[in-house]
């Protein structure tokens, strides 16, 4: 069975400044997605940014950047100057590339981070 | 733009009393599914449809059914609401590109259901 694990239950961050989010998984299988979701307080989940297994580049969206480390099964997201409206729970997920039940989205337990003016 | 949408956002009943949430999506996913999400936790999956096909989650209690009329509309409903099934459901789309299994999943807003 697949688990993911962040190991931050909180952070916080000043304005401007960077911050990185752990997140570790676990996995026997070759061919999977990774995605870091934000859920901003009382409002909607959103894609932030999201991996395909297969893919050595790092995926990079504006801010949001991630470090892929397949061989340690580590996928960390890294925000570069961090905004007020970053403020948010993070959820790290885990999916399978294939179909079924085998194939639904595994979340970790979720960083909340503050970012401070 | 594209987008899934819940309905309402906001519901409160009464403990027993019956009660539907609905999800609609302009995205023409094929696959659409329903979670409860609890104060500071991760998202639970409940079950999901693949097309017309019911997937259920075997620690989903009997309480909660699902239905599908088409491709663009999904309900969940609450048969008896006990107060431990206040939560935030959260309904959400992909699509299946067909032999590798559903891609990304994009979440409508959530419908905050408050038992009293």
């Amino acid at each position: 069975a697949q688990t993911v694990t962040q190991s931050q239950p909180e952070m916080s961050v000043q304005e401007a400044e960077t911050v990185t989010l752990s997140c570790t998984y676990d996995t026997s299988e070759n061919n999977y997605y990774l995605f870091w979701y934000k859920q901003p307080p009382s409002r909607q989940m959103i894609l932030v940014i999201r991996q395909e297994a297969y893919k050595q580049q790092n995926a990079t969206e504006n801010r949001f950047s991630v470090n892929f480390q397949k061989a340690a099964k580590s996928f960390s997201l890294k925000i570069s100057d961090s905004q007020l409206g970053d403020t948010a729970m993070y959820f790290c997920a885990f999916k399978l590339r294939q179909g079924g039940s085998q194939g639904n989205l595994i979340f970790g337990k979720g960083t909340k981070l503050s970012v401070k003016p | 733009d594209a987008m899934v949408i819940q309905n309402p956002r906001y519901q409160v009943t009464q403990f027993g009393k019956p009660v539907t949430l609905s999800c609609s999506q302009t995205l023409n996913h094929n696959v659409m599914y329903w979670y409860q999400q609890k104060s500071s936790q991760a998202p639970k999956l409940l079950f999901h449809y693949y097309d017309k096909d019911f997937n259920n989650e075997a620690d989903t209690p009997d309480n909660f059914q699902s239905r599908r009329p088409n491709t663009s509309f999904c309900f969940l409903d609450i048969r008896s609401p006990g107060l431990g099934d206040a939560a935030m459901y959260l309904c959400a789309t992909s699509r299946d590109f067909g032999g590798v299994g559903p891609d990304t999943q994009y979440f409508g807003p959530g419908t905050r259901l408050t038992v009293l």
